[in-house]
């Protein structure tokens, strides 16, 4: 069974455009992720969501947008796509254990290429 | 997150022990070491974390400096799947919630030659 899952996973677009990448986890976690890998390889994380909180990383422009259907999801949309969000965009979810850690599963990614 | 600094890259033998450094000088005390690695062409996987206390699992084994500004990942027998690019992280479960995602820097390269 895969834990975590994306949705497809290859996107090629224009630029303009509008798209959305889904993600589902069934793992039961209360908290899931979406991140940014771009052609040098960095990851970045764009947001995190439980049912409670949104904490979206202040450089990630307003044209991204994170959907959450339900706990299990956590869809990424993204409006007028540019050149420059060709990257591979990884979901992950996580649960706290005991005492506050939390380990990270990811998906296998999505590489949004927009031309 | 507190920064890490890790050796761009690692040669080691298939076989052989592996041992992937990681600075944190400026760790604070309540700031967790956590490794995940990335495969080519997949997403990061967790591997590993710890305290205080040299830890073990299936995966590797962590071991902790006594002033926790360095620690160390041991893979006991690399094989060619572990060729990845592994990455220290710190992470304070009291500060964001944890909500806030991981922090990754440039990670190291791992290269296993058979």
């Amino acid at each position: 069974d895969t834990a975590v899952s994306q949705t497809p996973k290859y996107l090629v677009t224009q630029m303009g455009n509008d798209k959305s990448i889904k993600c589902e986890q069934n793992l039961g976690h209360d908290t899931m992720y979406w991140y940014k890998q771009d052609s040098k390889k960095f990851l970045k994380i764009m947001f995190s969501y439980n049912n409670k909180e949104l904490i979206i990383n202040e450089t990630v422009p307003n044209r991204f947008s994170p959907k959450s259907p339900d706990k299990a999801h956590l869809n990424l949309h993204i409006n007028s796509l540019e050149l420059g969000d060709s990257a591979v965009y990884f979901c992950a979810s996580s649960q706290r254990l005991a005492g506050g850690v939390d380990t990270q599963y990811f998906g296998p990614g999505t590489r949004l290429t927009v031309l | 997150d507190a920064k890490t600094t890790q050796p761009n890259s690692m040669e080691s033998n298939e076989e052989e022990p592996v041992h992937l450094p990681c600075n944190h000088s400026t760790i604070s005390g309540t700031d967790y070491i956590h490794w995940y690695r990335q495969l080519p062409s997949q997403g990061p996987e967790y591997v590993i974390h710890g305290l205080t206390s040299n830890v073990n699992n299936r995966m590797a084994s962590l071991a902790i400096a006594e002033d926790r500004k360095s620690s160390t990942l041991i893979l006991h027998r690399a094989t060619l799947r572990d060729a990845a690019v592994y990455y220290c992280i710190l992470r304070d479960p009291y500060s964001g919630g944890g909500a806030d995602g991981l922090t990754f820097g440039k990670g190291t390269h791992l290269i296993i030659q058979p």
